[in-house]
């Protein structure tokens, strides 16, 4: 299968800071990547589509100006949480459609954040 | 885009083959159906896709109907390590319509000693 790497793993931040998280592609180029966010025991939560080279399409609900999201390049895709408050810690999962593998998607590892 | 209806949980023990069924009554012509797998505290991992009768890799087995309607993931002699939730996902890959990948609940499968 494809890798999907995110970094970092786990942050902790302060409230009213921001926070960025990175997600790459190391193994096939994505012109689409996702951003989920994940409560405890509960399911994925879809928060935006990235496309490389364009503006990111949020879902609804989902505050554009609080989730910056960025894909610069075809393997890499970043979420900056600004502003950052409690109620924004969270799991927070990439996910890369492979091109050329099928269009399958992959996940990455998923990236803690704690905001206190 | 196909809403998929699962079991909430399922309940094995070692050694045994374990079937996860998923409805998903309004597939469309273009739809495939992908399974993955979660642990918690990871993103979800690729397990299997499929289209149409039946697809097998190294992990797990994939079985269709000849209507779409449902699918099942057959995981063969389960162990301990095989506990975490499973979600059956449809939509198709090659169009925009793919980039909403809507997660259901999934089903929380637990394997005993």
């Amino acid at each position: 299968g494809a890798v999907v790497s995110q970094h970092p793993s786990r942050v902790i931040c302060k409230s009213g800071t921001s926070v960025k998280i990175e997600c790459r592609s190391l193994d096939f180029q994505a012109t689409t990547m996702f951003w989920y966010r994940q409560f405890p025991k509960q399911s994925l939560m879809l928060m935006a589509t990235s496309n490389e080279g364009s503006k990111a399409t949020y879902e609804q609900g989902v505050e554009k100006d609080k989730f910056l999201i960025n894909h610069a390049s075809l393997t890499l895709s970043t979420l900056t949480v600004t502003s950052a408050h409690p109620e924004d810690s969270s799991f927070y999962i990439c996910s890369a459609r492979a091109t050329g593998k099928g269009n399958t998607i992959y996940f990455g590892e998923g990236s803690w954040l704690t905001v206190v | 885009l196909a809403k998929t209806t699962q079991p909430i949980s399922m309940d094995s023990y070692e050694g045994q083959e374990v079937n996860i069924t998923c409805s998903h009554n309004n597939i469309a012509t273009n739809d495939y159906i992908t399974w993955y797998q979660q642990f918690p505290s990871q993103g979800p991992r690729f397990i299997i896709q499929g289209y149409k009768t039946k697809v097998t890799n190294e992990v797990a087995s994939l079985f269709i109907p000849a209507d779409r309607k449902s699918s099942t993931l057959s995981l063969p002699r389960v162990s301990l390590s095989d506990t975490a939730v499973y979600y059956c996902l449809v939509g198709d890959p090659f169009s925009g319509g793919y980039n909403k990948l809507i997660f259901g609940a999934g089903t929380r499968l637990a394997v005993h000693p």
